[in-house]
């Protein structure tokens, strides 16, 4: 199994400010994604994290607006750039678990929950 | 890209009835997740399925992949079980998920 921290939990930020979040797993993974839950709606695939190469973004999403890092196979960072209201959302990190009994099976972090005002 | 579709999207039930969550898919996957959703956002992976059925205590996930379809049964259902049930699927590799728009279960004591 995947244990997935996330920091900060939950914030509330300014319009026109940025947060970084930070996603910590306890074991070495090759894919991390990023995910956005807005209010009342289902989850939707920000981008793809992959430990030295850039990040693959989704139709709708852009580097400039959540950049991404992966420094090394047990962390990765979302920048959410110049929030607005619309921002306001759950941010979760996931990864897949490649172990022998679990494979392919999807772990997710708690969340961050953001509130721009 | 993947159109996942979930039925029903509330469902309120008294404890102890047979519940059952329908999921179905527009394009071919490699895997399908059923995921639980509880009020603080804490998302916890309960199936991935690629073929057949898989069973764990009280749930029961199966596939279609003929038919790009999938079910969730809980059995003998509690109150704790209240929760959103969300279907995911994926075509594998750098893919990610693509979501369903969650089931709201309500189990009445």
């Amino acid at each position: 199994s995947a244990v997935i921290s996330q920091k900060p939990s939950r914030d509330i930020c300014q319009r026109g400010t940025s947060l970084t979040i930070q996603c910590q797993v306890d074991s070495q993974v090759t894919m991390m994604f990023w995910y956005r839950q807005q209010p009342g709606q289902s989850l939707t695939l920000i981008a793809t994290a992959n430990q030295g190469s850039e990040a693959t973004y989704e139709s709708g999403f852009v580097i400039d607006k959540f950049p991404i890092s992966r420094p090394n196979l047990t962390f990765s960072t979302l920048t959410v750039s110049n929030m607005s209201p619309e921002d306001s959302s759950i941010y979760l990190c996931s990864v897949e678990a490649r172990a022998a009994a679990r494979y392919n099976e999807q772990f997710f972090g708690p969340g961050t929950r953001l509130t721009v005002l | 890209k993947n159109e996942v579709e979930q039925s029903p999207q509330n469902l309120t039930a008294q404890e102890g009835e047979f519940i059952t969550i329908n999921c179905s898919y527009s394009v071919g996957i490699s895997a399908l997740h059923w995921l639980q959703q509880h009020p603080g956002g804490g998302i916890v992976s309960l199936f991935m399925l690629s073929s057949g059925k898989k069973k764990h205590g009280r749930l029961i996930a199966t596939i279609n992949i003929q038919e790009k379809h999938s079910s969730l049964h809980i059995t003998a259902s509690h109150p704790r079980d209240s929760a959103v049930y969300i279907c995911a699927v994926t075509g594998g590799g750098a893919d990610g998920l693509t979501f369903g728009k969650g089931t709201h279960l309500i189990i009445q004591p």
